[in-house]
């Protein structure tokens, strides 16, 4: 069981590159999430899902797609990445419960 | 907008003191629950008060919650240097007439250091 796992560990994009960052949960999780974590801030949301092929917005979701075709994994997209989105991107996944668990992190710089 | 402020920004004790972080919010909440980091890693999930408890505890961890002033804090006694680490508070508004679909709002956090 590995719980969260998140890849890649760590990428730099030019400005204007666009990338995937895939997280994948085995915990038959419905709920999964995708945050961002600024130095200074806490975690803020940028998309989440309630459950397959379903994803929504959360508070700082401009510049990014999502999307959920299988219950397991949950992909954030970036289309055309600017330097304001340099940062760690956290996925946390859980049940019906609240604890939400989270993967690793990637740390993303947009140069 | 951050829904959770956390005092101090930063706590530097020694091996065996208690640590005390706190956290206010503006909204009223279901629950608050607090995370831990370690440097460079995802967080974990320590403790969660619900808006009708008081007070709880997990082992050296001590949570109480004061709804009318939205505040809680957290107390960790006995400290090891193994404590060291970020620590957030995170709150799952009310939402009449709604579900919150577990959407967590978190704290800026507090840094911790536990020196040997």
């Amino acid at each position: 069981n590995a719980g969260v796992t998140q890849t890649p560990k760590f990428r730099v994009l030019k400005t204007g590159q666009s990338m995937t960052l895939l997280c994948a949960q085995d915990m038959n999780h419905e709920y999964m999430y995708w945050y961002r974590q600024d130095p200074g801030m806490g975690l803020r949301l940028i998309h989440y899902s309630v459950g397959e092929g379903t994803t929504a917005k959360g508070e700082v979701p401009d510049g990014y797609n999502v999307s959920r075709l299988k219950k397991q994994n949950f992909l954030l997209g970036l289309e055309s990445a600017a330097p304001s989105q340099t940062s760690v991107y956290f996925c946390a996944s859980k049940l019906d419960g609240e604890t939400q668990y989270f993967g690793p992190g990637t740390r993303l710089l947009v140069l | 907008s951050q829904q959770g402020e956390e005092d101090p920004q930063a706590l530097s004790i020694q091996e065996g003191e208690n640590a005390t972080m706190n956290c206010s919010y503006k909204t009223s909440i279901n629950n608050l629950q607090w995370y831990r980091q370690n440097s460079g890693r995802g967080l974990v999930h320590l403790i969660l008060i619900r808006s009708n408890e008081r007070e709880k505890h997990s082992g050296r961890l001590r949570v109480t919650l004061d709804t009318s002033k939205k505040s809680s804090s957290l107390l960790i006694t006995a400290s090891r240097a193994a404590d060291t680490a970020s620590y957030f508070c995170a709150t799952i508004p009310t939402n009449a007439g709604g579900t919150s679909y577990g959407k967590l709002t978190f704290g800026q956090g507090t840094i911790l250091t536990v020196h040997p």
